[in-house]
């Protein structure tokens, strides 16, 4: 079965800075890999997916997310996060036809 | 732009109760999906939906859970007999195809079960 682990749950960066986030995913063959943004009280908004090629993926708002096999990772980074960005943000691997699975998800505070 | 649509926003119920969850997927997704979100916790799958049939479901979704497609646009949850552990945020998606796509969320119904 397939799995998520996002390590860390609250990260808080100053606006402007860079931000990665991390994501470790557990799955047999080539996933589908996912991150999501969540607002409070809000639904799931996409930002960005791999599914194959060019291993770095470019996604809305600025990030963009690199897919390594060899480390089974998947990370989110934004050169300079905006106070807007603060909000939860979801990995999600999704094998063939399945459903998403998640990961527990990263709180992400931004620092006037 | 499309978007998946969900009905009500929150919903507050009796425990013991029934109800049914509404979501109008984008039209010409043919895979519908509805996951769980508890307070605090990650999104967890429930079930996928294709061809008039549950495709896969996750061992959350058990007897009390069940889906429909009454029509061309609707896609339901009922919840029987309401337990208080099933509050939660419950979102429907929608995606074209099984493979090679993404999903579409709706906004959620928050369900409150007291």
């Amino acid at each position: 079965a397939q799995s998520v682990t996002q390590p860390d749950i609250h990260i808080t960066v100053s606006e402007g800075a860079s931000l990665e986030l991390r994501c470790n995913y557990s799955y047999g063959a080539t996933p589908y890999l996912f991150w999501y943004v969540q607002s409070p009280g809000q639904g799931l908004q996409l930002l960005l997916k791999y599914f194959s090629g060019d291993t770095l993926v470019q996604g809305i708002k600025g990030f963009e997310a690199e897919f390594k096999r060899s480390q089974s990772s998947f990370n989110l980074r934004k050169p300079s996060v905006h106070w807007s960005d603060a909000a939860e943000y979801f990995c999600a691997v999704r094998g063939g036809a399945d459903g998403l699975t998640f990961g527990k998800g990263t709180h992400l505070i931004i620092q006037p | 732009e499309p978007e998946v649509t969900q009905t009500p926003s929150h919903q507050v119920t009796q425990m013991g109760q029934e109800v049914i969850l509404r979501c109008v997927p984008i039209s010409n997704h043919l895979y519908f999906y509805w996951y769980r979100q508890i307070l605090g916790q990650k999104v967890e799958f429930l079930v996928s939906f294709y061809n008039n049939e549950i495709s896969e479901k996750s061992e959350i979704f058990d007897d009390q859970f069940s889906v429909e497609r009454p029509d061309g646009s609707n896609f339901t949850l009922k919840i029987r007999s309401t337990k208080l552990e099933d509050s939660a945020m419950y979102f429907c998606a929608s995606s074209e195809r099984a493979v090679n796509t993404e999903a579409f969320f709706g906004q959620g119904t928050r369900l409150t079960v007291v």
